[in-house]
């Protein structure tokens, strides 16, 4: 079975804070991807990465770093946290780079609360 | 740019009763999937389907595909209440991975 895990299931942070989460994967994937997900408005995609240190911008990557320095783990980081990005954040991965049409895995999410 | 609206937003049944949801894009799909994630849970694949017009079926659940592949349905029939969840569809239009996620319905079933 695919396990898909990220670092905490929820986290409060203040207002320009440094925030870090983290994604690990392990099944060698090779995509890795971060979405937040809002009432009403779905999964949105923020980042997404086919490769180790490879990364392309989602949706609304404003506001959103990442980092993939080895294969299993990609890391989503708010360089200052708002409170508008209080939101829940998943974490998805599937298995091979040149396959849009693979499914997806999650991971199971991590509440954030930005005060 | 592409969008995939997803209606209704909530719906609340009897168990027993059927259920739809649809899915429709803005743009031509190369494909489209279907995830059902339960309260508190994460998304979950259930299925994907990439022909014009494709049905497929998994026990009481069915899901289309439309013919010009911009639409897309999932229907169950006589709702129980392990049904309860959110389910989304997922598109793609340019082969890549910036998929588009409908924006979920939501489904309660009354026992």
């Amino acid at each position: 079975d695919v396990k898909v895990t990220q670092s905490s299931r929820y986290l409060v942070k203040r207002t320009g804070e440094k925030v870090f989460l983290e994604c690990v994967q392990d099944m060698d994937h090779e995509n890795m991807f971060w979405y937040r997900q809002d009432p009403g408005l779905g999964l949105r995609l923020i980042y997404f990465s086919y490769d180790v240190k490879m990364k392309e911008k989602g949706d609304i990557p404003e506001g959103y770093s990442v980092s993939r320095e080895k294969k299993e783990r990609f890391s989503l980081i708010l360089e200052s946290a708002s409170t508008n990005q209080t939101s829940m954040y998943l974490c998805a991965s599937s298995p091979h780079r040149a396959d849009p049409e693979e499914t997806q895995y999650f991971g199971p999410g991590t509440r954030l609360l930005v005060l | 740019g592409q969008q995939v609206m997803q209606i209704p937003q909530y719906q609340h049944v009897q168990e027993g009763e059927d259920f739809t949801t649809y899915c429709n894009s803005s743009t031509t799909l190369s494909n489209i999937q279907w995830y059902k994630q339960r309260p508190g849970g994460h998304p979950v694949f259930l299925i994907q389907l990439v022909k014009s017009g494709e049905v497929k079926k998994q026990k009481r659940l069915t899901f289309q595909f439309g013919e010009a592949k911009k639409n897309s349905s999932l229907h169950i029939t006589a709702t129980q209440t392990t049904d309860v969840g959110t389910y989304f569809c997922r598109g793609d239009a340019s082969g890549t991975y910036k998929y588009i996620f409908g924006t979920g319905t939501r489904l309660k079933v009354l026992a």
